[in-house]
């Protein structure tokens, strides 16, 4: 079954260093998405992003934060940056079609601001 | 935006034990989603179920859109039960998911 794969599984950064999260998105989606979870809190909706352009992004994805699909298979979420409130389990998701349908969530990358 | 609560918060349980889990959620949704989420922090994906009742093995879920709903029930709970459960949704009018708070579940042998 495809499977949405996230890299790497866990990132130590130092406040102020640029980290870029890598995601392959699952090969026939169109829609990709990238949510965080604080440690112990629950899980948060960051940006989405269809035909090349974000559709929609929550009030935490600030200027500070950028994505890309550089080409036909990755899709990156950079944070240009880190400070220690960035630390969290990062999410990238991914879906088939508009409106109704299942989104499909990738492991996670721990990213460990210190 | 839309609010989405779950009951209960914690919930305990012996190996064998029935459970069910509650998501009420404030507006009107086209899309709503049940997690596990393991103790390695993934989210497994259990049902799409915007409306209607699905089964999968000892699980199974029921949403009913009309009354903002959602209840998923584990049966013969086993150890690796364990783990946070999601419920979350889109509203009609959006497309990101917005989680509830969650419920942990500890299934004890």
């Amino acid at each position: 079954e495809p499977e949405v794969t996230q890299t790497p599984s866990h990132q130590v950064t130092q406040m102020g260093q640029e980290v870029i999260l890598r995601c392959v998105p699952i090969s026939n989606h169109l829609y990709f998405y990238w949510y965080r979870q604080i440690l112990g809190q629950k899980v948060e909706f960051l940006v989405s992003f269809y035909n090349n352009e974000i559709s929609e992004k929550s009030e935490i994805f600030d200027d500070q934060f950028s994505v890309e699909r550089p080409d036909g298979s990755n899709f990156t979420l950079k944070i240009r940056s880190t400070k220690l409130e960035d630390s969290a389990m990062y999410f990238c998701a991914s879906r088939r079609l508009g409106g109704t349908d299942t989104q499909y969530f990738g492991p996670g990358t721990r990213l460990t601001v210190l | 935006g839309i609010q989405v609560e779950q009951s209960p918060p914690d919930l305990i349980l012996q190996e064998g034990a029935n459970s069910t889990l509650r998501c009420n959620f404030s507006d009107s949704v086209n899309n709503l989603q049940w997690f596990h989420q393991n103790p390695w922090g993934q989210l497994i994906n259990l049902f799409y179920i915007p409306s209607g009742t699905k089964q999968n093995g000892r699980l199974s879920a029921t949403t009913v859109a009309t009354e903002r709903y959602s209840l998923l029930y584990i049966s013969s709970s086993q150890t690796t039960d364990s783990g946070v459960y999601f419920c979350a949704v889109i509203q009609t009018s959006g497309s990101r998911l917005t989680f509830g708070e969650g419920t942990q579940l500890t299934v004890n042998p």
